[in-house]
This record gives C-alpha cells, structure tokens and sequence, in this order.
C-alpha cells in the first residue's frame, strides 16, 4: 500500500516564528489533506490539496503531485498552532491512508 | 459547518463486554468512517460505509462490526471488549464518491479493564 512520512516529527518553536511541515508519498495521489489535532483531540480539517497550492490565512499548503510531496507553511506561529500535524493521501476506494504526523510545539 | 457528534467522550468497559460507539452526522454526507488512533501508530481505519446499510473493512476490521440503518448514523461494535481494543475511536464523514474533504468528531476514548 501507499506510504506516508511526515518530517520532522518533532517541532519546537516560539511564538511568532515560521515552520515547514513536510509530507512525502509513495504514489500518485488523487487526493491530499491536512489536519491539525488540538491538545483535546480533535482534528481539524485544514486544506484539500491534491495539486497545487492553497492559502487559509497564516496557513498556506503546496503539493508537487508529480514529485510527491506536500508542504504545509504556518506563519507567525502562535501559542493555538500547538498539536499534531497530519497529511493523509487517498489508497483509493474511499480509504485515506494518514501520515505518522508532525508535533508541533509553539512556547509563548 | 459540518458537524458529527460522537456519543460519549470518554467510556471504561470489562473485559468480554459487548460496546456500542455511536456517531451522528447533521449534514447527508453519504461517507462515513471509522478509525482508531494509538501512540506510535497514528490513524487507522476500521471500517467505512457509503451508503445505507452498505460497509467496506477497512486496514484493522478484526474484532469489530459497524452497523448503518439510517444515513446519518454510523455505530462501531465491540462484539466482546477486549483490552488491546484500548484506544482513541473517531468517526468521520465526507460528502461523497470522490473522496472530499474528511470531517472527524471529536472522538471516544475507550478503555478496557
């Protein structure tokens, strides 16, 4: 099946900085998405991205489908952008297949 | 926005016990799945379905049914608990056959004694 990794897989930060995330794959996708899981759990979905690039405020999202990897870019972090990170890519047949994710820690 | 609410936050349940994990979508998405999230592991599907009374296994269907009578209620079953059944239980939902956009509950924290 597909293969997901996310990098880094640990992210500290302070407030007001930049960050990359990044998620590589191991096929063709025909569908990309980004969440973000708060402290408590719930994940939020953030971008559906199969090509191209998207911007949701400080977020923005590329994905090179040809080269298999998305980007997601967080601005002037804040103390709220804390959680994990995750990239999913679809296996086909409705499955989406998600990454190990990203930890992102933004200290005040 | 989407909403889907997952009946219980947090259940503890015996061993050999048979668990209903229920969850409600407010928006006629005809997707609806379910995953479980364990440290190390990340999200896994269990099951999904696409339809009323129509399910597919998803990567870990082992020890697990759902059930769908009606489109906007997707259950996960337990037929009898087991400890390694310990886990972070989410539903989600998507509008439909093209693999939109994933929108999750908030989840069920399930633990086995």
């Amino acid at each position: 099946g597909i293969q997901v990794e996310q990098s880094p897989p640990d992210l500290i930060l302070q407030e007001g900085a930049n960050s990359t995330l990044r998620c590589n794959f191991s096929d063709s996708v025909n569908n990309l998405q980004w969440f973000h899981q708060n402290p408590w759990g719930q994940l939020i979905n953030l971008f559906y991205i199969p090509s191209g690039t998207k911007q949701n405020g400080r977020l923005s999202a590329t994905t090179v489908a040809t080269e298999r990897y998305s980007l997601l870019y967080i601005s002037s972090s804040q103390t709220t952008d804390s959680g994990v990170y995750f990239c999913a890519v679809d296996q086909g047949a409705q499955k989406l297949v998600f990454g190990q994710g990203t930890r992102l820690t933004i200290n005040p | 926005d989407v909403k889907v609410t997952q009946s219980s936050r947090y259940l503890v349940k015996r061993t050999g016990e048979k668990v209903f994990l229920e969850c409600v979508q407010d928006m006629d998405h005809e997707n609806m799945f379910w995953y479980r999230q364990d440290p190390g592991l990340g999200l896994r599907l269990i099951y999904f379905s696409y339809d009323v009374k129509m399910k597919e296994k998803g990567d870990i269907p082992e020890g697990y049914s759902v059930s769908r009578e009606k489109k906007e209620r997707f259950s996960l079953i337990l037929e009898s608990a087991s400890t390694n059944q310990t886990s972070m239980y989410l539903c989600a939902t998507n509008r439909g056959a093209t693999n939109e956009k994933l929108f999750f509950g908030s989840g069920t924290q399930l633990s086995v004694l």
